[in-house]
C-alpha cells in the first residue's frame, strides 16, 4: 500500500469549510485515494474516492493534485457532526478490499 | 435500506474460549471484510470473502478464520482466544471484488477476560 501522511489534528469553525490534506507520494498510476471518517463509537464511514480527476458528492469533495501526490478533503460547510476522525487510504494496486488504517486526523469542528 | 448488521453488539468471553461473530451484508453487497480495531487505534485489516472464498488475509493468525454463506452472509470465528484479541471487530461490504466504498456496520466489541 502506498504509504500516507495525514496531520494528527485540525480545528475548524462551524459552517466554515474544513480542508484536510494527505500526502501520499508513492503512490502508483492506477491506485485511487479513498477517504474514510470515524465518529466516536461508530465504524468507519464512506466519504469518496478518486483517481486522477476532482470528485464532489453530496458529502464531500476530493481536489488531487496533477501529480497525484497530495489530495485534499474538503467539507464545505463543517457542522459539529463533522467531528470525527478522517483517514485517507491508498489501497495497494488492485487490492481495493484491504483498507489500511493509518492514524488519521481527528477533526474538531467547534461552535 | 439496512445497513451492514452484526450480531452481538457486545461479548464478553474467557481466555481460550472460542468466540463466533455474525456478519449481514448491506443489501446487494456480496464481498465482506472483516477488521479489528483496538482501543484507540485505526482499524486493521483481517479478510475479505467474495464467492465463499478467502480472497485477501491480513497479518491475523490462523486463529481467526472466517466463512461466507451462498446468501453473503459472514461469520468470523476466533479460536483459543487472548487477552489482546479483546477489541471493537468490524464487518463491511460492497458490491463486487473491486467495489469501491465499503459500508460498515457498527461493530463487535469483544471483552476476553
Amino acid at each position: 500500500d502506498a504509504k500516507t501522511t495525514q496531520p494528527t489534528s485540525m480545528d475548524c469553525a462551524e459552517g466554515r469549510a474544513a480542508n484536510l490534506p494527505c500526502n501520499h507520494s508513492t503512490i502508483s498510476g492506477n491506485e485511487y485515494v479513498y477517504w474514510y471518517r470515524q465518529i466516536h463509537s461508530q465504524g468507519p464511514q464512506y466519504i469518496i474516492h478518486g483517481l486522477k480527476n476532482n470528485e464532489t458528492n453530496e458529502m464531500a469533495s476530493l481536489i488531487i493534485t496533477e501529480d497525484r501526490k497530495s489530495s485534499t478533503l474538503i467539507l464545505p460547510h463543517a457542522t459539529l457532526r463533522d467531528t470525527a476522525v478522517y483517514y485517507c487510504i491508498v489501497p495497494g494496486g488492485t487490492s481495493y478490499g484491504k483498507l489500511t488504517f493509518g492514524q488519521g486526523t481527528i477533526l474538531t469542528v467547534h461552535p | 435500506d439496512a445497513g451492514v448488521t452484526q450480531s452481538p453488539t457486545h461479548l464478553i468471553k474467557t481466555r481460550g474460549q472460542q468466540v463466533t461473530l455474525r456478519c449481514s451484508p448491506k443489501s446487494g453487497h456480496d464481498t465482506v471484510s472483516w477488521y479489528q480495531q483496538a482501543l484507540g487505534q485505526g482499524p486493521q485489516f483481517i479478510f475479505q470473502y467474495y464467492e465463499e472464498e478467502e480472497r485477501q488475509r491480513g497479518n491475523f493468525p490462523d486463529r481467526f478464520s472466517g466463512h461466507q454463506f451462498p446468501n453473503y452472509s459472514s461469520e468470523l470465528n476466533v479460536n483459543a482466544l487472548l487477552l489482546g484479541d479483546s477489541a471493537l471487530y468490524l464487518c463491511a461490504s460492497t458490491l463486487g471484488l473491486a467495489g469501491h466504498g465499503y459500508t460498515f456496520g457498527s461493530g463487535t466489541r469483544l471483552t476476553v477476560v
